[in-house]
């Protein structure tokens, strides 16, 4: 069946501009998973949904960070007034709950 | 403070040869370690997993072997071929903190023909 999907691939923005990632999971999925990775980096965790609610956001770096997920399938992460350092590539993950957790293709973003 | 260490940023082996990737953890109340593998461009892929109630988990090429006490984890790769030569990243969950994982900074192997 079809894997995690992410759009875009890639994003270039400039610095002060928000932008929307979009993460399909796999379907049946209830669990949805954010994730970061900064060059030289190691994925590092950014919020955890169980259906449609997040409760785990433990890891968005600041308040310019928020996501959501509707129908418990997609989920959107928007990053408002973007900064250089939110350039990485974000990766979003699915599984069933505490199953193993497979990942998209993820979104390069580059703030300039 | 890293949970998760990959200490060796790469390795290079031989066609053929063992390929064995070394990971640490500090938190205790890890309970399932997973090994991702990651080529460029793309997502990371699940590789293998263990859970801390063993100590080994095969699965063809692939073995990986946890030490509890010494809070170290291996994967053993043999015998390694070219199209193994990837990123490596080790992980560790924590079941009763939402199943997020921690990631180690990864291991770039390569396999030489």
């Amino acid at each position: 069946g079809a894997g995690v999907s992410q759009s875009p691939s890639n994003k270039v923005t400039e610095k002060g501009k928000d932008v929307e990632l979009r993460c399909d999971p796999i379907s049946g999925h209830t669990a949805l998973y954010w994730y970061r990775q900064s060059l030289g980096q190691g994925l590092e965790f950014l919020i955890y949904f169980q259906g449609n609610s997040a409760p785990d956001k433990s890891g968005l770096p600041s308040d310019r960070f928020s996501a959501e997920r509707t129908g418990g399938s997609v989920s959107t992460l928007t990053i408002q007034r973007t900064q250089q350092e939110d350039s990485a590539v974000y990766l979003c993950a699915s599984s069933l709950v505490s199953n193993t957790q497979y990942f998209g293709p993820g979104t390069r973003l580059t703030v300039l | 403070d890293q949970q998760v260490k990959q200490n060796s940023p790469s390795l290079s082996v031989q066609e053929g040869r063992i390929s064995i990737l070394n990971c640490d953890y500090t938190n205790s109340m890890f309970d399932y370690f997973l090994w991702y593998k990651k080529y460029p461009a793309e997502g990371p892929t699940f590789l293998i997993s263990i859970s801390s109630i063993k100590d080994k988990n095969e699965d063809g090429r692939f073995t990986v072997f946890l030490n509890k006490s010494a809070k170290h984890l291996s994967l053993h790769i043999v015998p390694s071929q070219p199209g193994d030569s990837a990123v490596y990243f080790c992980a560790a969950r924590d079941t009763g903190a939402n199943s997020k994982l921690t990631f180690g900074k990864g291991i770039t192997l390569s396999v030489r023909p």
